[in-house]
């Protein structure tokens, strides 16, 4: 089955570059979304189609792609941004399309 | 503003029937735009999408779940639901209802999820 590849965790500190890698064969043929998850809460979409971000979700959030390889970069990392981050997409390889969510990324701010 | 709230019982017994309902609010599901669907998380691992919905019934599930789900859509009550048969405690995780652009797209509303263990 296809999968999508995370690192398991990511530190950095206050104020700088957080980036989040999420790898995949299908990923230049289907958008790829993130998610924020903070502990007790449900999933927030923070990037949508590869580099889309929704209302309301601050600039410091960015998206990017290159090959098989899409990242997750928060600018200016602040406290609030520890939380774990899943990568989203899709497996078009059978009869039809379905959702596939990576193993998700811990971050922590130091 | 739109919102979802999942439903239903906290604790399934082995081999048994699990069954959950999302009922939408601030919107209708009937919306031509949208899609609705299930996605669960295990205790401390990470997400599974399970299926998704169009208010006409269109449905498409996850292969390694297809066999034990379905997903169903009441446009009178504004709801859709979750049956997932033969429960197990591999099963036991917080479902969550969610809204998605299309079937396979990102999901930009979630409900506050439903958690469900799987216990005799």
């Amino acid at each position: 089955s296809y999968e999508l590849t995370q690192p398991p965790s990511v530190s950095v500190s206050p104020g700088q570059t957080a980036r989040i890698t999420c790898s995949g064969d299908a990923l230049p043929k289907q958008y790829t979304y993130w998610y924020q998850q903070k502990p007790g809460q449900a999933p927030v979409l923070v990037i949508y189609k590869d580099s889309e971000r929704p209302s309301g979700i601050p600039e410091r959030f960015s998206g990017s792609s290159s090959g098989t390889t899409v990242t997750l970069t928060i600018s200016g990392v602040q406290a609030e941004d520890e939380a774990d981050y899943y990568c989203q997409s899709a497996d078009s390889s059978g009869t039809y399309s379905y959702v596939v969510f990576g193993g998700g990324t811990k971050l922590t701010v130091l | 503003q739109l919102q979802l709230q999942g439903s239903g019982p906290g604790l399934v017994k082995p081999s048994e029937t699990l069954s959950l309902t999302c009922t939408v609010s601030g919107g209708s599901i009937s919306s031509s735009s949208y899609y609705w669907g299930w996605i669960r998380q295990p205790p401390g691992k990470g997400l599974e999408w399970i299926g998704s919905i169009y208010y006409s019934g269109i449905t498409y599930y996850n292969p390694s779940l297809k066999s034990r789900v379905t997903i169903s859509v009441d446009t009178s009550k504004n709801q859709f639901s979750l049956k997932l048969t033969s429960v197990t405690a591999a099963d036991t995780a917080v479902y969550y209802c969610a809204r998605l652009k299309g079937y396979y797209f990102g999901m930009d509303v979630w409900g506050q999820g439903t958690t469900v263990t799987v216990s005799s």
